[in-house]
């Protein structure tokens, strides 16, 4: 079985400020991790993946991704923040041995100005 | 280019109908799955099709059926709804279920709310 935890169901920052947006996960063998963004009434957006290699992944509008084995984490972070990057934020893993993609709850970004 | 499309954007049904969803992929992209999601939480994987096979299926009930076209384009069928299929349908294409680099990002539709009353 897989499985996705995002911790924090909203995170806030001011803009300029450094995001974190939290997440591990659980699969029985080794992960492909995955973030999408998503802005209200709209599909979502792909951000960043990992797939094996460097631990650290950077994605598109400046995000990018520490993956850590042995915490099983794979938190989203940008240097600054931007009031456009308010949205709904989901992790997403898939077991390299299963088509599945599981997503977590999701967390909502709110950056004020 | 055009990114997924999904008809109808919106739906209201009532309890014991059926409804069909529709999905056209990106151009080119021969992989498309289907994912339910409820307000508040993250999208539910369904289905997964890739060359007109069924590839994976998520834990929905058999009322939850799905096929995919010679063109690539997906339908997914609801029998018999329920109150607890009101969610957001959201549609995903990809190139192919695994390139070479690992699993190609999926490209998502902005869906189809579907309401049932």
């Amino acid at each position: 079985a897989q499985s996705v935890a995002q911790p924090e169901d909203q995170v806030n920052v001011a803009e300029g400020n450094p995001l974190t947006v939290k997440c591990t996960y659980s699969v029985s063998g080794n992960p492909y991790l995955f973030w999408y963004v998503q802005y209200p009434n709209r599909g979502l957006q792909f951000l960043l993946k990992y797939i094996t290699g460097d631990n650290l992944v950077k994605g598109s509008y400046g995000f990018e991704a520490e993956f850590n084995k042995s915490q099983t984490s794979f938190h989203l972070k940008k240097p600054s923040a931007l009031v456009s990057d308010s949205a709904l934020y989901f992790c997403a893993v898939r077991d390299r041995g299963d088509y599945k993609l599981s997503f977590g709850a999701g967390t909502t970004v709110t950056v004020r100005a | 280019d055009a990114g997924v499309t999904q008809s109808p954007t919106h739906l209201i049904k009532t309890r014991g109908q059926h409804v069909t969803l529709r999905c056209s992929p990106i151009s080119g992209h021969k992989s498309v799955s289907w994912y339910q999601q409820v307000l508040g939480q993250g999208p539910q994987f369904i289905f997964q099709y890739y060359e007109k096979e069924e590839r994976g299926r998520g834990n929905f009930p058999d009322r939850f059926s799905a096929r995919q076209f010679p063109n690539y384009s997906s339908e997914l069928n609801v029998n018999a709804l329920l109150l607890g299929d009101s969610a957001l349908y959201l549609c995903a294409s990809s190139l192919a279920v695994t390139g070479g680099s690992g699993p190609q990002p999926q490209h998502f539709g902005d869906g189809t709310r579907l309401s049932i009353l």
